[in-house]
């Protein structure tokens, strides 16, 4: 078991370039999140997709972040224009069910410019 | 949403010291896990633990659902415990993992 799979593991960027953030969720499981760590207001729920389908974007902070799920083995979390306060960590996640341990990636570690 | 409160933020160990860390949440769950963030930022799964004790090694951890609190136990600590310890809870009608904001923990040799 690989385990959840993120890429870049580092992305640095200057403020109004478009950023991908890549995840692929362990294989099987049905649900996916993306969190967002920062030391002000620690890790912060993004969206939820449950079987590739968005359940709940209500975290997604404005319209400059969307994310995709086009299937069960790859999600993508772009930011387009970016800020330099999206600077973050980006985590995946996934899990069997929606109500079973979550697994994290690694993070992407986004710095804006 | 649901509350998440973990005590104490920051805790400061002598190696071979025991510590006893808290989390207390404001309603019932359905899914209760502790992770351990080490100095790389990896967020690593220690239990999953919505009510009931388990143990793993050094570690264990028990989760008094009907009091809503949950206690990770470290014993016989090393420096590779150092790091941020999470609680995070699933409340019983919702899916959303919420985290409380963790608390400390330094090891010293």
């Amino acid at each position: 078991d690989a385990g959840v799979i993120q890429s870049p593991r580092h992305e640095v960027t200057e403020m109004g370039q478009e950023v991908t953030l890549r995840c692929k969720p362990i294989s099987g499981h049905n649900s996916l999140f993306w969190y967002r760590q920062t030391m002000m207001r620690g890790l912060e729920l993004l969206i939820y997709f449950n079987n590739n389908v968005p359940i709940d974007d209500s975290g997604m902070p404005e319209d400059r972040f969307s994310a995709k799920m086009p299937n069960a083995s790859f999600s993508t979390l772009k930011i387009q224009p970016s800020e330099p306060r999206d600077s973050a960590v980006y985590f995946c996640a996934s899990s069997p069910t929606g109500n079973s341990p979550l697994h994290f990636g690694n993070g992407t570690r986004l710095t804006v410019t | 949403g649901i509350q998440v409160e973990q005590s104490p933020p920051d805790l400061i160990l002598q190696e071979g010291a025991n510590s006893t860390l808290r989390c207390n949440f404001s309603d019932s769950v359905n899914n209760l896990q502790w992770f351990h963030q080490n100095p790389w930022g990896q967020l690593i799964n220690l239990f999953y633990i919505p009510s009931g004790t388990k143990q793993n090694g050094r570690l264990s951890a028990t989760t008094v659902a009907t009091e809503r609190y949950s206690l990770l136990y470290i014993s016989s600590s090393q420096t590779t415990d150092s790091g941020v310890y999470f609680c995070a809870v699933v409340s019983s009608n919702d899916y959303k993992l919420s985290f409380g904001a963790g608390t400390t923990v330094t090891v010293r040799a």
